[in-house]
């Protein structure tokens, strides 16, 4: 099975920026879910994405973020104007959760 | 509502002894899966197991076992024989069957001293 990849490993952003962070490249797999961890916490659900449409979403996933699937592939979580509290590590998830990917590490200052 | 909850924050072990993680979650569905993932130094989140509710047998996986009590909503996870590398955050999750969200227990922090 394919691994799940993600990109970028860590992202610095300035207040207020937009970011958005990719699982890269995924194919023929119809689940998909963002997590994201603040550091020293658990593991929090924000959204999951099935055949092209956002199935559940967490009371986290406000109107600052959206996913998509542009290209058939790549899986995107977009942050349109991140806060300090943004900062975390956020990973991709494919199939049930079991396979996730290494995780993106946010830092905003 | 769907609740996991790991009550040990941090255990301490010296190789080679025995421990066990527990695990105590709540749901109202009856079709539900539960799940435990390491979580090394490293950050990544490593999948270790998943167990429907419908499957009681405990399952082994070389020094890795896990004993699922739905008489007392429990999925503890025991590591044999313990050594360095098993030092990690451990976490339990739960998920509904039909559902999209996994519910993700605090997790423990293992130390496995040489």
């Amino acid at each position: 099975e394919p691994e799940v990849t993600q990109t970028p490993s860590h992202q610095v952003t300035q207040m207020g920026q937009e970011v958005i962070l990719r699982c890269v490249p995924i194919s023929n797999h119809l689940y998909f879910y963002w997590y994201r961890q603040i550091l020293g916490q658990k593991v929090e659900f924000l959204v999951s994405f099935y055949n092209n449409e956002i199935s559940e979403k967490s009371e986290i996933f406000d109107d600052q973020f959206s996913v998509e699937r542009p290209d058939g592939s790549n899986f995107t979580l977009k942050i349109r104007s991140t806060k300090l509290e943004d900062s975390a590590m956020y990973f991709c998830a494919r199939d049930n959760e079991q396979f996730f990917g290494p995780g993106t590490r946010l830092t905003v200052l | 509502a769907q609740k996991v909850t790991q009550a040990q924050t941090e255990i301490s072990v010296v190789e080679k002894e025995d421990v066990t993680l527990d695990c105590v979650y709540e749901t109202r569905d009856t079709t539900y899966y539960l799940f435990w993932y390491k979580q090394p130094p490293s950050g990544e989140l490593v999948f270790l197991i998943r167990r429907n509710s419908f499957d009681e047998q405990n399952e082994i996986s070389g020094r890795y076992s896990w004993n699922f009590q739905k008489s007392t909503s429990s999925f503890n996870f025991t590591i044999t024989a313990s050594q360095v590398v098993d030092s990690a955050v451990y976490f339990c999750a739960l998920t509904a069957a039909g559902g999209f969200k996994t519910i993700f227990g605090a997790g423990t922090r293992l130390f496995v001293k040489a």
